[in-house]
């Protein structure tokens, strides 16, 4: 089955303290993506990947940072330097880099900052 | 930039049609995709518009006007499992997501 995994599904991290957030997919996907989700709110952009060892800043990257060492990985790391990084983050991929390409999204992982 | 305008919440009856309004102003538009969401679930697609007109598909269908700047998705027969929230996204540079319209369905 192709698809999108994100793990873990719910993530606890103390104030300080970087975290990383899974996301593999094997639908051979060239571009991938990061989302955040406030309550109640729509998707904003975190980073973008078109292809393997690239990867751009979207709207909202300060406190965050990726990799992109495999086409199927694109692993997020949310920093200290997030200032409210208590969240739901959805990552997604597409065959290619914008344009009409249907995003394909992972279940999510909540992440909360005690 | 792109804004993206949706209704916060909507409420309807079981059985009964909604509509649910996105109006937009992009300086490049290349498509417009709706997508819906279960509460703390993904995304999921469901239609996508990139030439003016409508587009059906089963119970639900999605138009585009793009000299207005507005789409709108219609929902029949609603079920108690249409419950969700609906984001109009725009395609420009990058996919630009609404802040969703949540929909409660009521028996």
């Amino acid at each position: 089955d192709g698809g999108i995994t994100q793990s873990p599904k719910y993530l606890f991290r103390k104030e300080g303290q970087n975290v990383t957030l899974s996301c593999e997919q094997n639908l051979n996907h060239d571009a991938m993506y990061w989302y955040r989700q406030d309550p109640g709110q729509g998707l904003r952009l975190i980073y973008y990947s078109q292809i393997v060892n690239d990867f751009q800043k979207g709207d909202i990257a300060e406190g965050y940072s990726v990799s992109r060492e495999k086409k199927e990985s694109f692993p997020l790391t949310v920093t200290s330097a997030q200032k409210n990084p208590t969240a739901f983050y959805l990552c997604a991929s597409s065959p290619h880099l914008g344009g009409g390409d249907t995003q394909y999204f992972g279940p999510g992982t909540r992440l909360t900052v005690l | 930039g792109q804004n993206i305008d949706q209704p916060t919440e909507m409420t309807a009856t079981e059985g009964a049609i909604v509509q649910i309004n996105c109006t937009y102003q992009t300086s490049g538009f290349n498509g417009l995709f709706w997508y819906q969401q279960h509460a703390g679930e993904a995304p999921t697609f469901l239609s996508y518009n990139v030439l003016d007109g409508l587009e059906e598909k089963g119970r639900f269908s999605s138009f585009l006007s793009r000299s207005k700047g507005y789409s709108y998705l219609l929902l029949k027969e609603l079920q108690m499992k249409d419950s969700a929230s609906y984001l109009c996204a725009v395609v420009g540079n990058m996919l630009t997501f609404g802040g969703g319209t949540r929909l409660m369905v009521k028996p």
